[in-house]
């Protein structure tokens, strides 16, 4: 079993849903990272959360601890949204500053 | 302003050869992280540079990867005797520091094709 898990692996949405993204984790984190990349592209980090809730623009990122889960949520979604949603955490244990990664989730949205 | 920037962005080699791939941090961050990301999947930690020296090598797969960072700043990552595994996609990230709080911001990638 991957340390972390992301669900749904694929999601296609029609412009303008309300988008959920969610990963669990198995170990001790000392944060965790959202992270977005577009086909051919880099990787764009847009939450770091060890707690509660974040907002940027229409994106919105959410964390319980105790339950070692977190969402990222897309208001008003958009074309310009579709890429790969990747969750990662630092671990507690070994290296705190690498990160590990889940497989990511796959979004397009069509008009 | 630059970001982080990678080179080459494309490299295709034959099985048997020896590659380097460079990476060029973002300037002052300390920190320099090496990833690999196989197709349809998130990106695995291979190596980690705090200045100059190897903090972690835990990612690393086996003898025939190694990665420098002689000045603390750009660092390369080699590749002995490709294997057709070995294809995937090699990203680079810094951060100011290792601490916890530490935004890692990547590069473009090099995408490594081992024929």
């Amino acid at each position: 079993k991957n340390e972390v898990e992301q669900s749904p692996q694929n999601l296609t949405a029609q412009e303008g849903e309300f988008i959920t993204i969610n990963c669990s984790y198995s170990v001790g984190i000392s944060a965790l990272h959202w992270l977005q990349q577009h086909p051919g592209g880099g990787i764009v980090s847009l939450f770091m959360l060890s707690s509660g809730k974040k907002k940027h623009g229409r994106l919105i990122a959410t964390i319980n601890i105790q339950e070692k889960h977190s969402s990222l949520h897309i208001t008003a979604s958009h074309p310009r949204d579709s890429a790969v949603y990747i969750c990662a955490v630092r671990s507690l244990a070994g290296t705190a500053s690498k990160l590990t990664f889940g497989t990511g989730t796959r979004l397009q949205v069509t008009l | 302003g630059a970001g982080v920037s990678q080179t080459p962005s494309n490299k295709v080699t034959e099985k048997g050869k020896y590659v380097e791939l460079r990476c060029d941090p973002i300037s002052g961050h300390t920190a320099l992280y090496w990833y690999r990301q196989s197709l349809g999947q998130g990106p695995e930690f291979l190596i980690y540079f705090q200045g100059t020296g190897a903090a972690d090598d835990s990612g690393l797969p086996n003898d025939r990867f190694f990665a420098v960072r002689p000045e603390g700043s750009v660092s390369t990552l080699k590749i002995q005797r490709t294997e057709r595994g070995d294809s995937a996609v090699y990203l680079c990230a810094s951060s100011y520091s290792s601490g916890n709080t530490d935004t890692q911001y990547f590069g473009p990638g090099t995408r490594l094709t081992v024929l």
